[in-house]
């Protein structure tokens, strides 16, 4: 199985300040068709995750532009520029490269 | 509006059994694959199980295979996890996820305990 390891557990961050979530596969994540199926999950406290990215680096509907991803092969990164109160809660990488689809064991964004 | 609602959960013993299903609405259900994902008290997310659109490819975690099964009605827009052998790690919040869609629902709590 594809071990996808984040880092850091835990992020405490200043209001307005930017973080940065690392998440690493144990494999590339480059599937035949060239794509790269890695995506980046937001799960505030006492909700249901959803899906900030997809592929990498495709914000969906409704995520703010203070979210980016990037990376390729096996080295991924979340980016949240300027953090704001709402920003609180884990976050997960999702490998959709290969079966079985694995998560990361998530990094948990914090203010200070 | 992509809407995705399970229902199915409880408590049920160990060795038991349990028929999740999630009703979608919002998107052409029958374009879609889904996935079963669950979330363990106070733990991360598991993949449980998969289904394409056409249900030609389903795929399972090591950990439920043999004892979960996986469908869909895409004339009812439904999905399905019927579940049994039902074991203590099995206790989780169970969610439908459409790749289609960012949104999950608020997912349905399977217990098992004596």
């Amino acid at each position: 199985d594809v071990v996808m390891t984040q880092s850091p557990l835990s992020l405490p961050v200043t209001l307005g300040q930017p973080a940065s979530i690392s998440c690493r596969s144990s494999q590339s994540l480059v599937y035949s068709d060239g794509n790269t199926y890695l995506n980046w999950f937001q799960q505030r406290p006492g909700q249901s995750p959803r899906r900030l990215i997809y592929q990498v680096s495709n914000r969906d509907s409704g995520v703010p532009d203070r979210f980016s991803g990037s990376g390729s092969g096996t080295d991924f990164t979340l980016k949240i520029s300027r953090v704001e109160a709402e920003d609180v809660g884990i976050y997960y990488c999702m490998q959709g490269t290969h079966w079985p689809l694995t998560f990361g064991g998530g990094t948990k964004v914090e203010i200070k | 509006e992509v809407q995705l609602v399970e229902s199915g959960g409880g408590l049920v013993q160990p060795g038991g059994s349990l028929r999740l299903s999630c009703a979608a609405s919002g998107f052409t259900f029958s374009d879609y694959a889904l996935n079963w994902v669950r979330q363990a008290p106070g733990k991360g997310l598991e993949w449980v199980s998969y289904i394409s659109s056409n249900t030609t490819a389903i795929y399972y975690a090591d950990s439920v295979k043999g004892r979960f099964t996986i469908s869909r009605d895409n004339a009812k827009n439904s999905l399905y996890l019927q579940m049994n052998s039902l074991r203590a790690e099995d206790t989780a919040v169970y969610y439908c996820e459409c790749g289609g869609s960012p949104n999950w629902g608020p997912g349905t709590l399977v217990t098992v305990s004596s």
